[in-house]
């Protein structure tokens, strides 16, 4: 059974510029949470996905967004980076609620 | 509001015995424990519900104290493979999404 993929897995961005970050989650999942982590922060919630809704959000600007696709996949989108951006992106599936299946995430350095 | 972890970091023997805490100031429906090895993603090790349940995982288990929202991670006779940053993550009531704690960063030495 194929896990969660993220792609890309690195990427060097600047300042002011957009980034969308893609997310394949486990076949059968149709949840598809995303996280922010640095370091000393932890695993900072952005937002949750359900059959193409957006079911929870966490407490970042509006210049981060998402979707999701009929066939579960996700993408997330960070516009206007700023050097406070750099983290490492992880996407989780789940079949609803429980255990999540997280992705090696999408490593992002903004310059 | 993150959940908040004690201790951050810890070095223990091979052998040894660890706890690690989860505290929340918000009435928890649940408590999950996941752990991360350094460059690769958090997996899962266990989920408690309200209802004050334990739960083991080989040798490691955790308790869930629904009155002091409270949950202990158990590792006993820790092992090299024990290594790595152990995250508990909340949900409260009303609200689906889980929120991390910020890490407890365990090291096991020979």
């Amino acid at each position: 059974k194929a896990g969660v993929t993220q792609t890309p897995r690195y990427l060097i961005k600047t300042r002011g510029q957009q980034v969308t970050l893609s997310c394949s989650p486990i076949s059968g999942h149709r949840s598809v949470s995303w996280y922010q982590q640095t370091p000393g922060q932890g695993l900072q919630f952005l937002f949750e996905y359900f059959s193409e809704t957006q079911r929870n959000k966490g407490n970042f600007p509006g210049r981060f967004s998402g979707r999701q696709f009929s066939n579960s996949r996700s993408e997330m989108n960070v516009s206007t980076l700023e050097l406070g951006d750099s983290a490492l992106y992880l996407c989780a599936s789940s079949r609803n609620t429980g255990e999540l299946f997280f992705g090696e995430g999408s490593r992002l350095t903004v310059l | 509001q993150q959940p908040v972890q004690s201790p951050q970091a810890v070095i223990l023997r091979e052998g040894e015995d660890a706890v690690i805490n989860c505290s929340s100031s918000k009435a928890l429906y649940s408590v999950h424990w996941y752990r991360q090895k350094h460059g690769e993603a958090p997996v899962f090790l266990m989920i408690l519900l309200k209802g004050g349940e334990q739960k083991g995982h080989e040798k490691i288990s955790a308790s869930f104290n629904e009155k002091k929202q409270q949950s202990s991670l158990y590792l006993t006779a820790s092992q090299l493979s024990y290594s790595g940053t152990y995250f508990c993550g909340t949900e409260d009531f009303g609200n689906e999404k889980l929120t991390f704690g910020t890490g407890t960063r365990l090291t096991i030495i020979p």
